[in-house]
């Protein structure tokens, strides 16, 4: 496969499951992010890592639990998620963020509906 | 902070008309800017950017210049198609930050 992938798709959960959302590049970049997007609002950053490290975590809910264990993979770790969480979650990388302008490019995305 | 503010939509035009969509921004530094186009059931992809002043970028007929005067981008394009229907997204970044900034989108729907 080619460039970046996320899974699952789609997912539905109730506010006491546990579940992880998937992302992988194949793109050979250092750099991966979350965002969340919801109707009529801008894209929300959450986190990004650059080179496996946590470089930002915007004020996101500790529900929300990333990991990073390699340049190539990232995860959202989700437990006990409200109602409000339900959103289409994008993945995006980009060659190095310390580079100046990088592109992001993004996944598909996973549609998550929080019951 | 940094914003991004685009028109609000969604924008109705007819096949081969003028598509003129308004981004302005907001930044305390020297930022890059971006439009990104979303398809439906997929996520963002780069249109074109800019990284300075007066810079012009240019990708599949859409054009958009980096207005440092009026702190604007705005996205044009000549003769649209149906094709063309999608969200487009105005984004800035500043250099040495780890932030993308995001307007909150501009649905455009062409119409045969």
């Amino acid at each position: 496969e080619t460039g970046v992938t996320q899974t699952p798709r789609h997912l539905v959960m109730g506010m006491t499951n546990k579940k992880s959302l998937k992302c992988e590049q194949h793109l050979g970049h250092n750099a991966m992010y979350w965002y969340k997007q919801s109707a009529k609002k801008p894209l929300e950053l959450m986190f990004v890592y650059n080179f496996k490290e946590q470089t930002e975590n915007n004020s996101v809910p500790s529900r929300f639990s990333p990991e990073c264990p390699n340049s190539s993979h990232l995860f959202l770790h989700l437990h006990t998620l409200q109602p409000e969480d339900s959103a289409l979650y994008l993945c995006a990388s980009s060659q190095d963020r310390l580079a100046g302008a990088d592109t992001q490019y993004f996944g598909p995305g996973t549609r998550l509906t929080v019951l | 902070g940094d914003s991004v503010t685009q028109m609000e939509g969604p924008v109705t035009l007819s096949e081969e008309a003028f598509l003129t969509i308004n981004c302005t921004y907001t930044a305390t530094g020297y930022p890059s800017l971006f439009w990104y186009v979303q398809y439906p059931g997929e996520g963002l992809q780069l249109l074109l950017k800019a990284t300075k002043a007066d810079d012009k970028g240019s990708n599949k007929g859409f054009e958009a210049t980096y207005r440092k005067e009026t702190t604007s981008f705005h996205l044009e394009k000549g003769s649209v198609q149906v094709s063309d229907s999608a969200v487009y997204f105005c984004a800035l970044s500043e250099s040495g930050t780890y932030k993308y900034i995001f307007g909150t989108g501009t649905r455009l729907k062409v119409l045969a």
